[in-house]
């Protein structure tokens, strides 16, 4: 089974401010790489995924993740966030195991960006 | 071209009821993810079903069932309310082709509240 711990339950940052979001994951076998951000009173937006190729995953809204196999992590970050990103952010792992593809999350990093 | 859309939006059942939700999936896609996301938690995987059939279940008891219809709109049905399935429901459609599949695309979730 997998486990995703998303280091940092949450993040104060001032706007224009460099970011970045945490994620460690375990699993014995080879697995696909999401973040999702959750906007308040809303569903999950995808924002990038890793599935192959490239360490370095490029999103919507000029986030961007880095996956390393040697730690097991995906962080996410941002050179320099706005307002707008204030959010909670899930990572998420999917086993290629498996014939369904399922999402195992974190429990969540609430990011707020502050004036 | 469509999004997953979800109804309702809110719900306010009693203990001991039963409650539909309803999902219909994006267009082009053929498979449909539900998952649970209880108050300051990640989303847990309830089911998915593919082709009308249940593809894999999380950890949930059977009062949770599910049906996919052949539009591969979905119906997620919990018998035996309980205080605890107060949560955001969230269903995630893809497209499964030749045993792999692609990413999952979220609606916006129903709000189940138990009495």
């Amino acid at each position: 089974a997998q486990s995703v711990t998303q280091l940092d339950s949450q993040v104060p940052v001032f706007e224009e401010a460099p970011v970045e979001l945490r994620c460690n994951y375990s699993s014995s076998v080879s697995v696909y790489l999401f973040w999702y951000v959750q906007y308040p009173n809303q569903g999950l937006q995808l924002l990038l995924k890793y599935l192959s190729g490239s360490t370095l995953v490029k999103g919507i809204n000029g986030f961007e993740a880095e996956f390393n196999k040697s730690q097991t992590s995906f962080h996410l970050r941002k050179p320099s966030v706005h307002i707008s990103d204030t959010a909670e952010y899930f990572c998420a792992v999917s086993d290629l195991r498996g014939s369904n593809y399922k999402l195992t999350f974190g429990k969540g990093t609430l990011l707020t960006v502050n004036p | 071209e469509t999004g997953v859309t979800q109804s309702p939006t809110h719900l306010i059942k009693t203990r001991g009821q039963q409650v539909t939700l309803r999902c219909s999936s994006q267009s082009g896609h053929n498979t449909v993810s539900w998952y649970q996301q209880a108050l300051g938690q990640g989303p847990q995987f309830i089911f998915q079903y593919y082709r009308e059939e249940e593809n894999g279940r999380g950890n949930f008891p059977p009062r949770f069932s599910g049906l996919q219809f052949p539009n591969y709109s979905s119906e997620l049905n919990v018998n035996a309310l309980e205080l605890d399935d107060s949560a955001l429901y969230l269903c995630a459609s893809s497209l499964k082709l030749a045993g792999a599949t692609d990413t999952q695309y979220f609606g916006p979730g129903t709000r189940l509240t138990v009495l």
